[in-house]
């Protein structure tokens, strides 16, 4: 089975300032991996996702992330932010070739100050 | 684009009330997804259905049946609500091979459902 961890249940920056949103998982087994994002009242959209191939997965709106397999992580970087990234921020994880479930994180709440 | 619809963002049933939730997703999508969502809890699978007439308990299933008749169809059934599944309810679909979905899932808006 696998879990997620969002180690940061809030993130508070100011505009223009670097954010990374930290997420560690935990599987026996190889697995996909995926940054969602969810605006206020809105349901999740895809920001990125690690499939296999190169580790550093470059998304939508600026965000980066990094797969580290001896460190079972994948961090969420943006070198600058926007008010308008003030969102709620999921990690998820499937395992390749098994279960069709994704597993979530609890979430990281950013919220981008002026 | 991807098109996952609910049927309502806002619901307001009564204690014991049956309470139908439904979820139209346009891909052709073999696989959906009923979750929860719940403050510091994230989002956890209620049911998903591998393909028509074919579903599958997720973590949370208590208290929950669905319905696939159609593929495009899916729907959530709260035989008896109670106060506690009070929550915002969200439905996904996705392919199940790699092809241009890459294993995502494609989420709807959510309901926001009060039982009072």
């Amino acid at each position: 089975a696998q879990s997620v961890t969002q180690l940061d249940s809030q993130v508070p920056v100011f505009e223009e300032a670097p954010v990374e949103l930290r997420c560690n998982y935990s599987s026996s087994v190889s697995v996909y991996l995926f940054w969602y994002v969810q605006y206020p009242n809105q349901g999740l959209q895809l920001l990125l996702k690690y499939l296999s191939g190169s580790t550093l997965v470059k998304g939508i709106n600026g965000f980066e992330a990094e797969f580290n397999k001896s460190q079972t992580s994948f961090h969420l970087r943006k070198p600058s932010v926007h008010i308008s990234d003030t969102a709620e921020y999921f990690c998820a994880v499937r395992s390749q070739g098994g279960s069709e479930k994704l597993v979530f994180g609890k979430g990281t709440k950013l919220t981008v100050n002026p | 684009d991807v098109k996952v619809t609910q049927s309502s963002r806002y619901l307001v049933k009564r204690t014991g009330e049956k309470v139908f939730l439904e979820c139209v997703q346009d891909m052709d999508h073999e696989n959906m997804f009923w979750y929860r969502q719940d403050p510091g809890l994230g989002l956890r699978l209620i049911y998903f259905s591998y393909d028509v007439k074919m579903k599958e308990k997720g973590d949370i299933p208590e208290g929950y049946s669905v319905s696939r008749e159609k593929k495009e169809r899916f729907s959530l059934i709260l035989e008896s609500a109670s106060t506690n599944q009070t929550s915002m309810y969200l439905c996904a679909s996705r392919t199940p091979g790699p092809g241009t979905g890459g294993y995502e899932q494609y989420f709807g808006p959510g309901t926001r459902l009060t039982v009072t």
